[in-house]
């Protein structure tokens, strides 16, 4: 596609519903990043994938997200038993391998926890 | 202390101003140095990147790099309503085999017509 596309763009969850935010990159890209935006802050970084690997998670918040990329592709952030602090801005970006310090972001997913 | 900080702002400014937008940082090891805007419920948009000390410029935009001091700056000339938006400084630095992203908070620019 012609940009990083992201779904749903608005997700509510129940503390304690497990849910899933998927990321479409630019067709082509290496390079996957997962970054969380709370609101009035700068993206923080969650986890990076090169292909279907995923070489760093460390900024996976707790064991309770998960992040893959079976096929190197689409990428997946699971949140399992989500907490009102999970509530942010999930934004998902994608580079190619030699540019990897200009990514192309989505627009993001936000999710409420009530 | 973070290891980049940004004044969160927000900051308002008549249309054909010049803005000056600025971020410090702690870590020597940060290599390249970035700008993004981000518009409301949007994701953010690289602006420019700079590698060395110096000055670069796009347009209307410059961006301006003292690795000396530690200190970044994004300058904005005849500022336009349409450059009402957050702006976050971003900072690399070698990390396993790719470049690692850290954000500013970001700065709330508003230009009023």
């Amino acid at each position: 596609g012609a940009g990083v596309s992201q779904s749903p763009r608005y997700k509510v969850a129940k503390r304690g519903q497990d849910v899933a935010l998927r990321c479409d990159p630019i067709s082509g890209h290496v390079s996957l990043f997962w970054y969380q935006q709370a609101l009035g802050q700068g993206p923080e970084f969650l986890t990076y994938f090169q292909n279907e690997a995923q070489l760093d998670k460390s900024g996976l918040p707790s064991d309770r997200f998960f992040a893959e990329r079976p096929e190197g592709s689409v990428s997946t952030l699971k949140i399992q038993r989500t907490q009102q602090e999970d509530s942010a801005v999930y934004l998902c970006a994608s580079s190619t391998r030699t540019a990897n310090y200009g990514y192309t972001f989505g627009s993001g997913t936000r999710l409420t926890v009530v | 202390q973070k290891e980049v900080e940004q004044d969160p702002g927000p900051l308002s400014v008549p249309e054909g101003a010049i803005v000056s937008l600025n971020c410090t940082y702690s870590n020597s090891a940060f290599q390249y140095f970035m700008w993004y805007r981000q518009y409301s419920r949007k994701g953010p948009e690289l602006l420019m990147y700079t590698y060395s000390s110096g000055n670069k410029e796009d347009g209307r935009f410059t961006a301006q790099v003292d690795k000396s001091s530690k200190y970044i700056s994004l300058f904005i000339r005849d500022s336009q309503p349409s450059d009402s938006a957050t702006y976050l400084c971003a900072m690399s630095e070698s990390s396993g085999g790719y470049q690692k992203v850290t954000f500013g908070t970001g700065t709330k620019l508003q230009v009023i017509p």
